[in-house]
């Protein structure tokens, strides 16, 4: 069963500590994404990746950055966490034609900074 | 740009209710349409999805249309069940302007009692 994994599924960090989310898919897949899903907002895009050690800003970059590796594994990183980065964090891959395949999303890790 | 709308929730129904949750789109060129179950603590998964007017996507008894006159895709379901609680992302992806990322509605939450 093809999947995408997020490393964890409940994280809390305190306030100023620099955070890794780490995600892997087992899919091959060229794109890989990162989301936050915050009450109310929806799904907002933060970076997303199309190839290895490429990146490109999503909607919601700032605070944020990411590493892309290796094509299986896709990083987000917090900076310098702050409590409004308190939020549902969701990873997704597809290949190149996702207009027509769409996505798969990992189950999510849900960060609480205090 | 792209864009998507749905209807707000959360939506409350009876089970072996109708179910319609509406979705209406802004894009240019030619989107493909998706709908996105999520459930309670989970991520995303794929519900159905059309690439192009006209089609029907179905599963697990939900089906939508992909309706080019009035940029809709409406989710229906002719009788709903307790395990249909979620929330339901409409979603879509353009050839054009958008690149291959997907544009999601902020989500119709839907609770199903008995």
């Amino acid at each position: 069963d093809v999947k995408v994994t997020q490393s964890s599924r409940y994280l809390v960090k305190r306030t100023g500590e620099k955070v890794f989310l780490e995600c892997v898919q087992d899919m091959d897949h060229e794109n890989m994404f990162w989301y936050r899903q915050d009450p109310g907002l929806g799904l907002r895009l933060i970076y997303f990746s199309y190839d290895v050690k490429m990146k490109e800003k999503g909607d919601i970059p700032e605070g944020y950055s990411v590493s892309r590796e290796k094509k299986e594994r896709f990083s987000l990183i917090l900076e310098s966490a702050s409590t409004n980065q308190t939020s549902m964090y969701l990873c997704a891959s597809s290949p190149p034609l996702s207009p027509i395949y769409g996505y798969t999303f990992g189950s999510g890790t849900r960060l609480t900074v205090v | 740009g792209n864009s998507v709308t749905q209807m707000e929730g959360p939506v409350t129904l009876s089970e072996e209710a109708f179910l319609t949750i509406n979705c209406t789109y802004t894009a240019t060129g030619y989107p493909s349409l998706f709908w996105y179950v999520q459930y309670p603590g989970e991520g995303l998964q794929l519900l159905l999805k059309a690439t192009k007017a006209d089609d029907k996507g179905s599963n697990k008894g939900f089906e939508a249309t992909y309706r080019k006159e009035t940029t809709s895709f409406h989710l229906e379901k002719g009788s709903v069940q307790v395990s249909d609680s979620a929330v339901y992302f409409c979603a879509l992806s353009g050839l054009t302007g958008g690149g291959n990322k997907l544009t999601f509605g902020t989500g119709t939450q839907l609770k199903v009692e008995l």
